[in-house]
């Protein structure tokens, strides 16, 4: 089955500051590669995704790139913002029958001011 | 807005009860999901169902069964309770059928066993 990694676990930024979240998955038959962002005592929401065909996806301060040939997808945030604070999930998924996404460990990020 | 809803936020179950979670999704989704989530492990996927009472392992189904009689009700249910079963739960929904897309999650239902 797939297994995604994620790194790093924790990772602290002064606001304004750039944040990097990377992942990687080992099923290169995977082909779509969302991002959910979970604030505290909140339920996981996602917030950029990125299919296979395509190796950037941008979204206002939010990018997520794709590197098939390395199994690698990263998540870019420019421009941090206190509310940016929140705890990160990358996932890879196949598509079949039933979409079946497996996630990546998370990675908290913290927004100092 | 999709609503998917969990029965309960929080319970607290004795070891060898049986537990049953209930979600119910509001948008007409072919495919249900619940997830465990445990600090540091991430989210994993317990079971999921693409269907009417269609229903496939994800990668931690020990210990647990679930249940599809209705497209928008996809039950959890843990036949005899174990510490270690100790976690928060979390159904999600999405669609369509055979695409990868978007879940929705319900807000969670953190079950202790003591």
């Amino acid at each position: 089955g797939e297994n995604v990694e994620q790194h790093p676990s924790t990772l602290s930024v002064q606001e304004g500051d750039s944040a990097v979240i990377k992942c990687t998955y080992s099923d290169s038959a995977s082909n779509y590669f969302p991002w959910y962002k979970q604030e505290l005592g909140k339920r996981p929401q996602l917030i950029i995704d990125i299919r296979s065909n395509v190796g950037e996806k941008k979204d206002q301060r939010i990018a997520v790139t794709l590197n098939k040939t390395a199994k690698h997808f990263s998540l870019h945030i420019t421009e941090t913002q206190p509310e940016d604070s929140a705890v990160y999930f990358c996932a890879a998924s196949e598509t079949g029958t039933a979409s079946k996404l497996t996630f990546g460990t998370g990675t908290r990020l913290q927004v100092t001011l | 807005d999709v609503k998917v809803t969990q029965s309960s936020r929080y319970l607290v179950k004795r070891t060898g009860e049986k537990v049953f979670l209930e979600c119910v999704q509001d948008m007409d989704h072919e495919n249900m999901f619940w997830y465990r989530q445990d600090p540091g492990l991430g989210l994993r996927l317990i079971y999921f169902s693409y269907d009417v009472k269609m229903k496939e392992k994800g990668d931690i189904p020990e210990g647990y069964s679930v249940s599809r009689e209705k497209k928008e009700r996809f039950s959890l249910i843990l036949e005899s309770a174990s510490t270690n079963q100790t976690s928060m739960y979390l159904c999600a929904s999405s669609y369509p059928q055979g695409v990868a897309g978007e879940l929705f999650f319900g807000e969670g239902s953190r079950l202790t066993v003591l």
